[in-house]
C-alpha cells in the first residue's frame, strides 16, 4: 500500500505571495491532519478533514485554510506569506484504529 | 492544557547500549499515545501506537509502556545500533480534542549511536 505522499517536497516564496500544498492520504484513510513544524515551535497542529469537512483546528491565524476532496486527497492553503511561515509541512493520514502516518512533508521558505 | 515534555533532549551512546527514552504528559484523559521516529529533514515514521487501555507494545527492538495515571511513557530501544540515530518524537491524543486526530507533541529526543 502506498504511504501517505505530499507535492511539491520544496517550495520557495516571497512575503505576500500565496501558496497550496497537496497531500494524498494512505488509500481508504478518509482522515487528513496537517501540523507545522519548525524549529522553535516543534510539531503544531493546523487542522484536520475528514468526509470533506474540517472537524478540528489549532491556533492559527485565518491566512491558514484547507480543504478535503471526495477521494480525502487535501489541500491546505497559507495566504499573504510571512517569514514566520517558513517550516516543514506535515501531512498525516489515520487509520480506523487512529495510528497517525505521516508524509515526507513540504519545505516552505519565504524569503 | 495538555503539555508533552521529552527527556532527555539529547543523547549520546556508543553502539549496543540498551537505552531509555521517557515522555510525561500533563493530562491523563488521553485515547492514546504515539511514538514517531524523525531523520534530519524528512517525515515522521510510526514507530509504536499505545492506546489508553493498554500497557505496553513491542515491534523488535522497541517496546513502549504507558502509565495513564501517573502521565509517562517510556520507549526501550534494545542493543542500540548506528541507524538508530534520529530524533523520537512522543505524541499524544488527548480527550478534550473531541475525539477528533489531533495530536500534541513533545519537542523530541536526538538520538546518537556511535560505533
Amino acid at each position: 500500500k502506498a504511504g501517505v505522499t505530499q507535492t511539491p517536497r520544496y517550495l520557495i516564496k516571497t512575503r505576500g505571495q500565496q501558496v497550496t500544498l497537496s497531500c494524498s492520504p494512505i488509500s481508504g484513510h478518509r482522515s487528513v491532519s496537517w501540523y507545522q513544524q519548525t524549529p522553535g515551535q516543534g510539531l503544531q497542529f493546523l487542522f484536520e478533514y475528514f468526509s470533506e469537512t474540517q472537524r478540528n483546528k489549532g491556533n492559527f491565524p485565518g491566512r491558514f485554510s484547507g480543504r478535503q476532496f471526495s477521494n480525502s486527497r487535501s489541500e491546505m492553503n497559507v495566504s499573504t506569506l510571512e517569514l514566520g511561515d517558513s517550516a516543514l509541512y506535515l501531512c498525516a493520514s489515520s487509520s480506523q484504529t487512529n495510528e497517525q502516518y505521516f508524509g515526507p512533508g513540504t519545505r516552505l521558505t519565504v524569503t | 492544557k495538555q503539555e508533552v515534555t521529552q527527556i532527555p533532549a539529547a543523547l549520546s551512546v556508543p553502539e549496543g547500549e540498551n537505552l531509555v527514552l521517557n515522555c510525561s504528559f500533563t493530562d491523563s484523559a488521553i485515547y492514546n499515545l504515539q511514538w514517531f521516529r524523525q531523520d534530519p529533514g524528512k517525515g515522521l515514521t510510526s514507530l509504536l501506537l499505545i492506546q489508553s487501555s493498554q500497557r505496553e507494545q513491542t515491534s523488535g527492538r522497541l517496546n513502549a509502556s504507558l502509565d495513564k495515571s501517573s502521565g509517562r511513557s517510556t520507549l526501550y530501544i534494545a542493543a542500540s545500533q548506528p541507524g538508530d540515530s534520529a530524533t523520537y518524537l512522543c505524541a499524544v491524543r488527548p480527550m478534550f480534542s473531541g475525539g477528533y486526530n489531533k495530536l500534541i507533541f513533545g519537542a523530541g529526543t536526538r538520538l546518537a549511536v556511535h560505533p
